[in-house]
């Protein structure tokens, strides 16, 4: 069961550079997520999409934009890379919390280390 | 240990030991709390969840306390190993309406365990 799947794990870009952080998930998940995680920032929420079809801006958007291709797949671009956005990018899944007794965690996948030069 | 600027709160403890790791949360309209571990080079890795219509609740060697009059939460473990070494965070739902998007995330404490 290989849960969530980013590609690739690692990339370095120059500045200007565009590029495309995929993510899958095969647990059948709703809704799908992107976070960047700096050094003493923890986690923030860049975008999410609650469910196919839809994507709603999260914390830290500017710079970025997302696809929801299908259930399965969420991917993240940058359209013109800069130093500042050099971080560790992660993708989740979680199945909709349909109601306020129920527990949905997000899972994660590993990681996409992205530099920025 | 305090949380400042980039240095993340530590806490290192004897294998066997019971560790405790504190959180304190921002939002008294929060709904749903989650633990996670984190691990060099992984991604987070969910350990035990908590919804705010409860105190407490027990996983395997995991137990995680709610106090809600002081928005803080608390992650025990039980017989600590050098497996648990690891970053801990901690994150709270903010959603309205049940839905379980935009979790906030603490920065997290850093667990070493000492053989």
């Amino acid at each position: 069961n290989a849960g969530v799947t980013q590609t690739p794990k690692f990339q370095v870009l120059k500045t200007g550079q565009s590029m495309t952080l995929q993510c899958a998930q095969d647990m059948n998940h709703n809704s799908m997520y992107w976070y960047r995680q700096d050094p003493g920032m923890g986690l923030r929420l860049i975008y999410y999409s609650a469910s196919e079809g839809t994507t709603d801006k999260g914390e830290v958007p500017n710079g970025y934009n997302v696809s929801r291709l299908n259930k399965r797949e969420f991917s993240l671009r940058l359209e013109s890379a800069a130093p500042s956005q050099t971080s560790v990018y992660f993708c989740a899944s979680s199945k909709k919390r349909d109601s306020q007794y129920s527990n949905q965690p997000q899972h994660f996948g590993d990681g996409t280390r992205l530099s920025i030069l | 240990g305090e949380s400042v600027g980039l240095h993340l709160p530590t806490l290192s403890v004897q294998e066997g030991d019971n560790s405790i790791i504190n959180c304190a949360y921002s939002n008294s309209a929060s709904d749903y709390f989650i633990w996670y571990k984190q691990e060099s080079g992984k991604g987070p890795q969910f350990i035990i969840d908590i919804r705010s219509n409860m105190d407490k609740r027990q996983g395997q060697r995991v137990t995680v306390l709610l106090n809600k009059t002081v928005k803080h939460l608390s992650l025990q473990i039980a017989a600590t190993q050098p497996g648990d070494s690891a970053v801990y965070f901690c994150a709270e739902n903010r959603g309205s309406g049940g839905s379980n998007y935009k979790l906030t995330f603490g920065k997290g404490t850093l667990l070493t365990v000492n053989p």
